[in-house]
């Protein structure tokens, strides 16, 4: 099956960029996503790249893909208290039935 | 309106209760999903409606059983469930099945005692 992995924790200081990493393993897919889920909340949709390009800006998120490598990173800019939460990258792929998968989910602590 | 609700937010349940967990939208979408996500975990999928028809089932026990009313409507129904189905029950949606992009509700936390 498809794998999608994300290493688990990171902490950055309020005003700095925040990198979070994921890699793939499918190779056929087709799109990738980010979520955001705050604690004791639903998941929420942050941004989605279609798998032909390598990059996509919305505001303080700047979304690259390395489709060689199978890496997907989301770059936060001047990082906030209030982007504290999980993090999880996903992909839909027609190996995968067009099924979301999901990673393993990256924790943000924003400390002061 | 951008919301999917469900309720209860939070239900406790021995194991032998019966209880039915409640999603509704009103986006207009034609696929429906239920979720289980453990604590610091990602979501694992259970169900997936489309078109008001049962068009995955990720192996889940009979012990929980899908509805789907109709097109706003899904509900999960619970019966002897185990202690390790605690868990936070998440519903979704989407305009169409295979669209990566979902919409969650804020789901609903089951204790199972």
């Amino acid at each position: 099956g498809e794998d999608v992995e994300q290493s688990l924790f990171l902490s950055v200081r309020e005003g700095d960029s925040s990198v979070i990493n994921c890699t793939y393993t499918d190779s056929s897919s087709t799109y990738l996503y980010w979520y955001k889920q705050e604690p004791g909340a639903g998941l929420q949709l942050l941004t989605y790249i279609f798998s032909n390009m390598d990059m996509k800006q919305d505001q303080r998120l700047t979304v690259l893909l390395n489709k060689k490598d199978k890496h997907l990173s989301l770059r936060i800019a001047d990082t906030q208290t209030g982007d504290s939460a999980i993090y999880f990258c996903a992909e839909t792929s027609t190996g995968g039935g067009n099924k979301l998968t999901f990673g393993t989910g990256t924790q943000l602590k924003v400390e002061l | 309106d951008t919301e999917v609700t469900q309720t209860p937010k939070h239900l406790v349940m021995g194991m032998t209760n019966k209880k039915s967990l409640k999603c509704e939208q009103h986006m207009g979408h034609r696929a429906m999903y239920w979720y289980k996500q453990k604590a610091k975990k990602p979501p694992e999928l259970m169900f997936v409606y489309s078109y008001e028809k049962l068009s995955i089932n990720e192996s889940v026990p009979s012990r929980f059983s899908p509805e789907c009313p109709n097109s706003s409507l899904l509900n999960l129904h619970l019966h002897a469930l185990q202690p390790e189905d605690s868990a936070l029950y998440l519903c979704a949606s989407s305009q169409e099945r295979g669209h990566g992009e979902l919409f969650f509700g804020e789901g609903s936390r089951l204790t199972v005692l």
